[in-house]
């Protein structure tokens, strides 16, 4: 079993959408929880982290992490075109341990 | 802004040659560095972590002795190919954490390193 599954996708979805993308993990351990965002050819962009459990929101951005199910999830609402992009769930232990990541969700969002 | 810069963001060369990737930390003294790998359509693999003035540790799998990381001071960490072939062209990405920062890590925009 992989430490975090993710699925790949794609998910094409039409503007305007509310977009749901989730991960499983296995290690208990983890304790920062977080997205990011990776478009073709850069860097991953940090989107939001969750220590612990909980919800947490940023403009159309909602996170969610449920320990107990070890699961996290990622809402984006009113998506636009403009947040195209492979989404990578990722944890790690404390803020400053690796960090392990998921396979990546490719998004596209259609006009 | 960015935090970490890599540079540079796209080298190619030929194969048997060595290249040096620089990863600096803009607005904080990095304590840890780290170094990942992605090859095209699969996710970030972790190469090896880097802490300031002592030697780095290596994943499972991935070669020391051609994989040479050096962090020398608290801005800036170095990764040299050393005798690069084209299996080892890939997107080389590092990122940067400080132990009491209390943040996630945040990312340089990878280097993407084409051997010919």
């Amino acid at each position: 079993q992989k430490e975090v599954e993710q699925d790949p996708g794609p998910l094409s979805v039409p503007e305007g959408a509310i977009v749901s993308l989730n991960c499983t993990y296995s290690n208990s351990a983890f304790q920062y929880f977080m997205w990011y965002r990776q478009y073709s050819r850069k860097g991953p962009e940090l989107l939001m982290y969750t220590y612990s459990s909980g919800n947490k929101e940023d403009g159309r951005f909602t996170a969610q992490v449920d320990k107990s199910s070890k699961y996290i999830s990622l809402f984006i609402r009113d998506s636009q075109p403009s947040d195209s992009a492979t989404y990578l769930c990722a944890m790690s232990k404390t803020s400053y341990d690796k960090v392990i990541f998921g396979p990546g969700t490719s998004l596209s969002v259609i006009p | 802004g960015a935090v970490v810069s890599q540079h540079p963001s796209w080298v190619i060369c030929k194969s048997g040659t060595s290249v040096k990737i620089e990863c600096r930390s803009l607005d904080f003294q990095a304590t840890t560095m780290f170094w990942y790998r992605q090859f095209p359509k699969q996710s970030l693999m972790l190469m090896a972590t880097s802490n300031e003035g002592s030697k780095a540790t290596y994943e499972q799998g991935v070669e020391k002795d051609k994989f040479l990381i050096n962090h020398a001071s608290l801005t800036l960490s170095t990764l040299t190919v050393t005798s690069a072939h084209p299996e080892d062209s890939s997107f080389y990405i590092c990122s940067a954490s400080k132990r009491q920062y209390g943040q996630p890590q945040h990312f340089g925009d990878g280097t993407r390193l084409s051997i010919l």
